[in-house]
């Protein structure tokens, strides 16, 4: 078991639909992270909130959209995604932003029809 | 030259021997390094953290830091059929806009 917690586990949607993963950890960390990992390739960063502030990796497409309700919670909302964002999304989370290891979800499979 | 590099291998070694994972990195001014491991199909998983030159052990796991080189290693000791996974060493970038750098990853066999 792993200190964070995303779900759902496994999803499959059409690329009309809008859904959203959810994440949330109980370690008191400042800094979130969502990632993404194809098979065989190193999970790539997305999205960064520290202290509930947004970064953002310029190259990920509008159709990815981060919130951050509070310190302990970040979702990422799907919405007209293509097949190539099949991928397993993987949430992070680590003391403060700088320097500090992330410690990560089970992650959420997601799979576009 | 990427930012981070590792051999993706295989590198399969027996049961019982030391492996050695390396990982080389490009931005000098960088200070915290990171090993994970990770099953396939599963999260990565943080086994070691190294922030000064020289050797940190934790168990069978050992990481050695040479900034000069801008090098670091993981060599685990005694390895284990259950060691087999990909090893990937992350850096991360605080200069200017913040990245977390993971290397392409090392797939470890350890042969029964």
């Amino acid at each position: 078991d792993t200190e964070v917690t995303q779900t759902p586990k496994h999803l499959v949607m059409g690329m009309t639909n809008k859904k959203s993963l959810k994440c949330e950890q109980h370690m008191g960390h400042r800094a979130m992270y969502w990632y993404k990992q194809k098979a065989k390739k190193p999970p790539e960063l997305m999205f960064v909130y520290s202290y509930e502030k947004l970064s953002i990796n310029e190259s990920v497409p509008s159709r990815f959209s981060p919130e951050c309700p509070n310190s302990s919670l970040l979702n990422l909302h799907l919405h007209a995604l293509q097949p190539e964002d099949s991928a397993l999304y993987l949430c992070a989370s680590s003391q403060e932003m700088q320097e500090k290891p992330q410690h990560f979800g089970d992650g959420t499979r997601l799979s576009i029809l | 030259q990427k930012e981070v590099e590792q051999n993706s291998g295989p590198l399969s070694v027996p049961e019982g021997a030391i492996a050695s994972l390396n990982c080389t990195y490009s931005d000098r001014v960088s200070q915290s390094f990171f090993w994970y491991r990770q099953y396939s199909g599963k999260s990565p998983e943080l086994i070691m953290s190294i922030y000064s030159n020289g050797d940190k052990e934790d168990g069978r796991f050992t990481a050695q830091l040479n900034k000069a080189s801008q090098y670091v290693s993981l060599l685990i000791r005694d390895s284990q059929p259950s060691d087999s996974a990909t090893y990937l060493c992350a850096v991360p970038i605080t200069s200017g806009t913040y990245k977390y750098i993971f290397g392409t990853g090392t797939r470890l066999k350890v042969l029964a």
